[in-house]
């Protein structure tokens, strides 16, 4: 498997542009999250989902963040507008059915986000 | 969901054993500790994962004492390639809450010659 795809790698956008960032889960995986690393906050959970359904997103810093799971391979998450301050590294990760895991979080190599 | 406290960062020399402790004083019954390392402009790579006395793989230990509030995560002859950041993780994985499972500051590791 190729394990855990984001895309893009990196991006540069101007304040008050929209970002979307993707992410390919491992095939089969039922859980999906999102995290953001600063070096200020460290690696933060925003999100995950379970089966396409989000189940916590107490992380999502505000209203100009959301995050979307059309179906089992393919996942978003969007800023609008994006901010300075949304600047960091953006990562997704993806967990197989938990009773068969130890709970092993599988990340992708994360998305840099730059806004100007 | 327990609270992990390690240390910032850690130096060692190649060859050396690397020893990272992380207190969890209050860790619950069903909680489990696991370990993460991320190596730079990449995402944490799972190491080890145990619920008490002693978990071994092919990259590391993992010591837990009886009363589990705290463990130790064993590197052994560590080499350049193991500078990284290290995350100590504690929660239950029994529940549908274990995907909020947050990283904390993590333990810089810093290897040389």
């Amino acid at each position: 498997d190729a394990g855990v795809i984001q895309s893009p790698r990196h991006e540069v956008t101007e304040m008050g542009q929209e970002v979307t960032l993707r992410c390919k889960p491992i095939s089969g995986h039922d859980y999906l999250f999102w995290y953001r690393q600063t070096m200020m906050r460290g690696l933060e959970l925003l999100i995950y989902f379970n089966n396409n359904v989000p189940i916590d997103d107490s992380g999502m810093p505000e209203d100009r963040f959301s995050a979307k799971m059309p179906n089992a391979s393919f996942s978003t998450l969007k800023i609008q507008p994006s901010e300075p301050r949304d600047s960091a590294v953006y990562f997704c990760a993806s967990s197989p059915e938990r009773r068969s895991n130890t709970g092993e979080l599988f990340f992708g190599e994360g998305s840099r986000l730059t806004v100007l | 969901l327990a609270k992990t406290t390690q240390p910032i960062s850690m130096d060692s020399y190649e060859g050396q054993e690397v020893n990272i402790t992380c207190s969890h004083n209050n860790i619950a019954t069903n909680d489990y500790i696991t370990w993460y390392q991320q190596f730079p402009s990449q995402g944490p790579r799972f190491i080890i994962q145990g619920y008490k006395t002693k978990v071994t793989n092919e990259v590391a230990s993992l010591f837990i004492p009886a009363d589990r509030k705290s463990s130790t995560l064993s590197l052994p002859r560590v080499s350049l390639s193991d500078t990284a950041v290290y995350y100590c993780l504690v929660g239950d994985m029994t529940t549908d809450s274990w995907g909020k499972l947050q990283f904390g500051a993590g333990t810089q590791v810093v290897v040389t010659p």
